[in-house]
């Protein structure tokens, strides 16, 4: 579990409000996976990255693969946006095999 | 296109006994990993399987067993059930062996409670 960290563990927003989640990871990855995971447990995989930047409506991804980072951005946060947000990435043989964070559990009030 | 779909969603056991969860990957898809989530573990690896082989396993005990049928549906297994196997089950399926470079379909979980 140490190869990745994310931080925060949990965030309070008001709506409106610009949200930066981090994950960084000590291990050598090809590609770095966003994913959201609502109440009920439906995940989603909102950015898969190798290099650079990615946007998506008001969520931006980025990656520095030499410092083992990556950023997850919500712009202009709404309630809606109130989820579990997991980095994760392949590793093992062939990459087969998923390591994720721990997650942030970001919760946006109206 | 239908997506990826599990079952049952919630299901409930004793100790002892033993369970075996079902994965209907999206059509046209050949592999499907499977994970365990727990609140203190989080999200782990259990195993991955492409065109019915397993390809990758993760760190459980033999307890935990899988396998692929020839039209890419997954089953998994868990025998002499143990009260910390209380967890959600997710599958994911992808195009091509999963390789950590393309994108993973979840399905919503089998929510196992064992008792």
């Amino acid at each position: 579990k140490n190869e990745v960290e994310q931080s925060p563990q949990n965030l309070t927003a008001q709506e409106g409000e610009f949200i930066t989640i981090n994950c960084s990871y000590s291990v050598g990855i090809s590609a770095l996976h966003w994913l959201q995971q609502h109440p009920g447990g439906g995940i989603v995989s909102l950015f898969m990255l190798s290099s650079g930047k990615k946007k998506h409506g008001r969520l931006i991804a980025t990656i520095n693969i030499q410092e083992k980072h990556s950023s997850l951005h919500i712009t202009a946060s709404h309630p809606r946006d109130s989820a579990v947000y997991i980095c994760a990435f392949g590793s093992g043989t062939n990459a087969g095999k998923s390591t994720f964070g721990d997650g942030t559990t970001l919760t946006v009030k109206p | 296109k239908a997506g990826v779909t599990q079952t049952p969603r919630y299901l409930i056991k004793t100790r002892g006994q033993q369970v075996t969860l079902s994965c209907s990957p999206i059509s046209g898809h050949r592999s499907v990993s499977w994970y365990q989530q727990t609140p203190g573990q989080g999200l782990q690896f259990l195993f991955e399987y492409f065109s019915e082989t397993q390809r990758n396993k993760g760190n459980f005990p033999g307890r935990f067993s899988g396998r692929q049928f020839s039209n890419s549906r997954s089953e998994m297994n868990v025998s002499t059930l143990e009260l910390g196997d209380s967890a959600l089950y997710l599958c994911a399926s992808s195009l091509a062996v999963y390789r950590g470079t393309d994108t993973q379909y979840f399905g919503p979980g089998t929510r196992l409670t064992v008792l």
